[in-house]
């Protein structure tokens, strides 16, 4: 069952080190959707991907963070220069097209910035 | 701004009970609603979804309703099993947008034998 894979599952940072989230989508999908969980809070939505496209990144902040979804190979988010404040669970999801509203979500990455 | 809004924290319910969860929301340019249920230390899976064409939705024991002039939606789980005690998302999107998901706070449904 080749369901939404993410790995690490967990990463631990000190403040100041690069944190690299990576991102399989389901077998036939080719539009990635990266959302952060903070604590006590629901998924925010930071960026969506198309194969080698950014299509909408209205919610990335605007420092420190990037993603890609290169031709070959898994999504990558990137945190550059981790603060405390980067602490939680980012979600990948994938859907089959940018019109189908069904996103499947992966397991999700715990990020610890000590 | 929180655009997409799930106001019971917490709700607890009897095996065998209906679960009633609730979700409002104030962009009346969503047309999209769906529901997923999350585990701790899972992703969120989905449910059961809803076009704002429609006011219901069935899919074995959920149901969805809309409620287009309230902006209102609701998830019912009938009968409710233990199984189904999780945190409930509410989501929604906007068509012409880029289909990224607008999520609620959640709610986290136990549901006691």
């Amino acid at each position: 069952n080749a369901g939404v894979m993410q790995n690490p599952r967990h990463l631990v940072r000190r403040r100041g080190q690069e944190a690299r989230l990576r991102c399989s989508p389901m077998k036939g999908h080719s539009h990635v959707y990266w959302y952060r969980q903070l604590p006590e809070e629901g998924l925010k939505f930071m960026v969506y991907l198309q194969k080698e496209n950014i299509i909408d990144e209205s919610g990335m902040p605007k420092e420190r963070f990037s993603a890609e979804f290169p031709k070959e190979g898994p999504s990558i988010l990137r945190i550059q220069q981790v603060v405390r404040g980067d602490s939680a669970a980012y979600f990948c999801a994938s859907s089959t097209s940018g019109t189908a509203y069904e996103q499947y979500f992966g397991p999700g990455t715990r990020l610890t910035v000590t | 701004d929180q655009q997409v809004k799930q106001n019971s924290p917490s709700l607890s319910v009897q095996e065998g009970r209906i679960s009633i969860l609730n979700c409002d929301y104030t962009n009346s340019m969503f047309d999209y609603f769906l529901w997923y249920k999350k585990y701790p230390a899972e992703g969120p899976t989905f449910l059961i979804s809803i076009s704002s064409i429609k006011d219901k939705n069935e899919d074995g024991r959920f149901t969805v309703f809309l409620n287009k002039s309230a902006k209102h939606l609701s998830l019912h789980i009938v009968p409710s099993q233990p199984g189904d005690s999780a945190v409930y998302f509410c989501a929604a999107s906007e068509h012409g947008a880029t289909n990224k998901l607008i999520f609620g706070t959640g709610t986290l449904l136990a549901v006691q034998p």
